[in-house]
């Protein structure tokens, strides 16, 4: 069983829908990162938490220590928010960064 | 603030060549990370330093990678001699906090090797 977990593999939705991107973890992490890579494209850095939850624009990220569990959330999705998502954790007390496999979300106008 | 730079962006050679692979991290950043992105794989961690000092080479795929950071503004990932294997789009990444923070990705380079 792989160490972090991501939901869906694949999504597609059209414009407008709420959207919830989902990674689990088996280990103990000190910051869950998420990222996004648009095709052919580079990747950025949305989110690092270590705790609770952060907003920036239309993305918000959550995480649950206890459940060992982080969300991604879209609101008011468009077309231009389809990328890879990508969820990876840093285990305790090390430089390392535990790969999700992406979940590869499209947005239909 | 300029983020990282790396070049060239797309390169492509052939089997045997030397390929030199260049990165300039965020100012004040001292950890630097490069990764190599696969269809297969997905994202590797090839080696990662940290005020300037290799820490972990342990994902360098074999000899023929060998990377440098002469400074803490510069850092090169050179492959010799080149094969098809290594057609994949290699990304530099730097944070703070000795890689506890945040970390920020260049463009990639996109090589090619025919």
């Amino acid at each position: 069983k792989n160490e972090v977990e991501q939901s869906p593999q694949n999504l597609t939705a059209q414009e407008g829908e709420f959207i919830t991107i989902n990674c689990s973890y088996s280990v103990g992490i000190s910051a869950l990162h998420w990222l996004q890579q648009h095709p052919g494209g580079g990747i950025v850095s949305l989110f690092m938490l270590s705790s609770g939850k952060k907003k920036h624009g239309r993305l918000i990220a959550t995480i649950n220590i206890q459940e060992k569990h982080s969300s991604l959330h879209i609101t008011a999705s468009h077309p231009r928010d389809s990328a890879v998502y990508i969820c990876a954790v840093k285990k305790d007390s090390n430089y390392q960064l535990i790969w999700g496999a992406g979940t590869k979300l499209i947005i239909k106008p | 603030d300029a983020g990282v730079i790396q070049s060239p962006r797309h390169e492509v050679t052939e089997m045997g060549q030397e390929v030199t692979l260049r990165c300039k991290p965020i100012s004040g950043h001292n950890s630097l990370f490069w990764y190599r992105q696969t269809m297969m794989r997905g994202l590797e961690l090839l080696i990662y330093f940290n005020n300037n000092v290799p820490i972990d080479d342990s994902g360098m795929p074999e000899d023929r990678f060998s990377a440098k950071m002469p400074n803490a503004s510069f850092s090169t990932l050179k492959i010799q001699p080149s094969e098809p294997r290594d057609s994949a789009v290699y990304f530099c990444a730097s944070s703070f906090q000795s890689g506890a923070g945040e970390l920020f990705f260049g463009e990639g380079s996109r090589l090619t090797v025919l």
